[in-house]
């Protein structure tokens, strides 16, 4: 089974921290997603990789930055974390039939 | 662009009793169709896709998906609703192009299912 692992389940952070969240998959996958997840919005793409060091804009990009240095990891970043940024971030990647897989998602509250 | 809608933030339904969550897409070409389930506090898990053939699809837990192209919907069904199934559903697509932004799905808002006993 793929399995995908974020690294915290809950955060707590404060306006203007900057925030590392961790993503780690064991199936060799080459595509891989950042989500956030917000009541009545469903799930919207902040950021996806295809291959280690590349990325691309999803549709809110704003405020967050990710890293990919090894094709098992991807990092999202909130270089000044807000208060808009109080989410549920889910992490997946996607199986060459096109499936995506989730990590369990990292609630993170920006106080 | 491409485009998902949920039309139903809540279903309700009896134990027993045949469910439909429905979903509508807007793309061009030729769309991939997935269906996720969220139990709380979980991540999505997978139920069932449809990228070709069959117009029905079957999935997991006795789930299955009708894919129709004249009314561009793929709604999802189960002839018997458990308790069990009472989760946040979520429809997705996406367009198979080769260019980089085309590898990304566009999910629907979810729609809550309460199955009651």
């Amino acid at each position: 089974d793929v399995k995908v692992t974020q690294s915290s389940r809950y955060l707590v952070k404060r306006t203007g921290e900057k925030v590392f969240l961790e993503c780690v998959q064991d199936m060799d996958h080459e595509n891989m997603f950042w989500y956030r997840q917000d009541p009545g919005l469903g799930l919207r793409l902040i950021y996806f990789s295809y291959d280690v060091k590349m990325k691309e804009k999803g549709d809110i990009p704003e405020g967050y930055s990710v890293s990919r240095e090894k094709k098992e990891r991807f990092s999202l970043i909130l270089e000044s974390a807000s208060t808009n940024q109080t989410s549920m971030y889910l992490c997946a990647t996607r199986s060459g039939a096109g499936e995506q897989f989730f990590g369990p998602g990292t609630r993170l509250t920006v106080l | 662009a491409q485009s998902v809608a949920q039309p139903e933030d809540q279903v309700n339904v009896a134990e027993g009793n045949p469910l439909t969550v429905k979903c509508t897409y807007s793309v061009s070409g030729n769309p991939y169709l997935f269906w996720y389930v969220q139990y709380p506090n979980r991540g999505l898990q997978f139920l069932l896709k449809y990228i070709t053939g069959d117009n029905l699809v079957k999935g997991s837990y006795g789930f299955e998906a009708e894919f129709n192209k004249s009314q561009t919907s793929f709604h999802l069904k189960k002839p018997s609703a458990l308790v069990s199934d009472s989760a946040l559903y979520f429809c997705a697509v996406r367009v198979p192009i080769s260019s980089g932004s085309a590898r990304q799905l566009t999910f629907g808002s979810g729609t809550q299912l309460t199955v009651l006993p």
